[in-house]
Parts: C-alpha cells; structure tokens; sequence
C-alpha cells in the first residue's frame, strides 16, 4: 500500500520550456504531499508542501513564482518549473505521507523521481 | 572504513560484515526519524522508523539507535548483503504534517 508514482521519469528541454511534474497517490487519497530536490551526490532538500484546497508553502529560498504547485485533486499534485534554465537541472522527487487514511505514524513514501535536464 | 568525500561520506565493508551507519540531526524539537535507503535514480525507500521516545528498534536484519542527549541516530546492518549497496539517508521530522528534512546522506559499498 501506499504508493506513490511519479511522471515523467526524465525530461530533456530546451532552456525557456516551462515543465510540469507529476506526482500521484495510487491507492490512498492525499491532501498533503511534498516536493523535494536533489542536486548529484547530495541530500533531499524540501521546496514545498502542497495542500489540496488551498496555496502551497514554500520553503525559503525557493522562488514560488519559479515553482508552480497544484493540488487539483486528492491524488493528483503537479510542479511546474517555468522558463527553466541549465541550473534548474536536478532531481525532483514527491512524496505523500498516508496520514489521511488515520495512520498518522506511518512515514512519507516517494516516487522515483523526475531527472529533469535543461540544454 | 569511513571516509568522508566531496559530498557523500561512504562506507565500504566487506558482504557478510555488520554495517554501521550514523547521522547526526539537527533540531532538538524532532519527535520522528526515519533511515531511508536510495539506490541510484530512485526515490528513497523506507528501511525502518523510530520515535523520539524509545531509544532503539528492530526490523528484519536492521536496527535504528537514538541518542537524544547528543542529537545522533544510527542504523545497523546485519550481515551485509550486495543488495545492500546504496545511499543512506536519515532524516527527521519535528512532527504534524511537516516535511521531512534529510541528513547528508552515506555511500554504502559492499566488497565481495
């Protein structure tokens, strides 16, 4: 249970292409997911937490208007990296923690990642 | 034994040996911590969970160590297998509906 699936799995553009990433919960509604990045040979850091029904939080430092979030439904969040550049190439894993369906100390599953790479 | 690279400190021990991979956290106010295992081009995937009031806990073949006093987790391996070979990550939760923030992250290789 709790699955979490992520697409793409690697998209390649050009720089000034908006890209948008998938994130679903397959097998369990969720009104809380977040979005991580990882740079090479580096940790997970957390961008931002998307909340169905209402606005994002971003973490500080990371640029909201660069980083579109939509919760559209209870399976379904999207990241959008406008007019991306060769430095917004990373790694941008989701993650959805079941605590909507009571388990409340269950921990975060992720997807397997979007390789994003900006020529 | 334990190096400490540009960015990743690895750990290389030999398949059969126990592993024994540490982290150190950051906010005294984490209730939560979870080890996390990657492998390359994946997402992290769930090893084993502690919170902050037990001190250990064991799943099949791995343990998780929490000493509060010196803000320091560890995970044990047993028997280390070539499946084994990965990225750790710990990371800690200060609780609620938080997202979780992850320590560096170690190289695990396993020598045949």
């Amino acid at each position: 249970g709790a699955v979490v699936s992520q697409h793409p799995s690697w998209v390649i553009c050009k720089s000034g292409t908006s890209v948008k990433i998938e994130c679903r919960s397959l097998d369990f509604q969720a009104t809380t997911m977040f979005w991580y990045r990882q740079f090479p040979k580096q940790s997970l850091m957390l961008m931002a937490t998307s909340n169905e029904g209402s606005k994002a939080t971003y973490e500080q430092g990371v640029e909201k208007d660069k980083f579109l979030i939509n919760h559209a439904s209870l399976t379904l969040s999207t990241l959008t990296v406008t007019s991306a550049h060769p430095e917004d190439s990373s790694f941008y894993i989701c993650s959805a923690p079941p605590w909507q369906v009571g388990n409340s100390n269950q921990p975060q599953h992720f997807g397997d990642g979007t390789r994003l790479s900006i020529l | 034994g334990e190096s400490v690279g540009l960015h990743l400190p690895t750990l290389s021990v030999q398949e059969g040996d126990n592993s024994i991979i540490n982290c150190a956290y950051s906010n005294s106010a984490s209730d939560y911590f979870i080890w996390y295992k990657q492998e390359s081009g994946k997402g992290p995937q769930f090893i084993i969970d502690i919170r902050s009031n037990m001190d250990k806990r064991q799943g099949q073949r791995v343990t998780v160590l929490l000493n509060k006093t010196v803000k320091h987790l560890s995970l044990q391996i047993a028997a280390t297998q070539p499946g084994d070979s990965a990225v750790y990550f710990c990371a800690e939760m200060r609780g609620g509906a938080d997202g979780l923030t992850f320590g560096k992250g170690t190289h695990l290789i396993i020598q045949p």
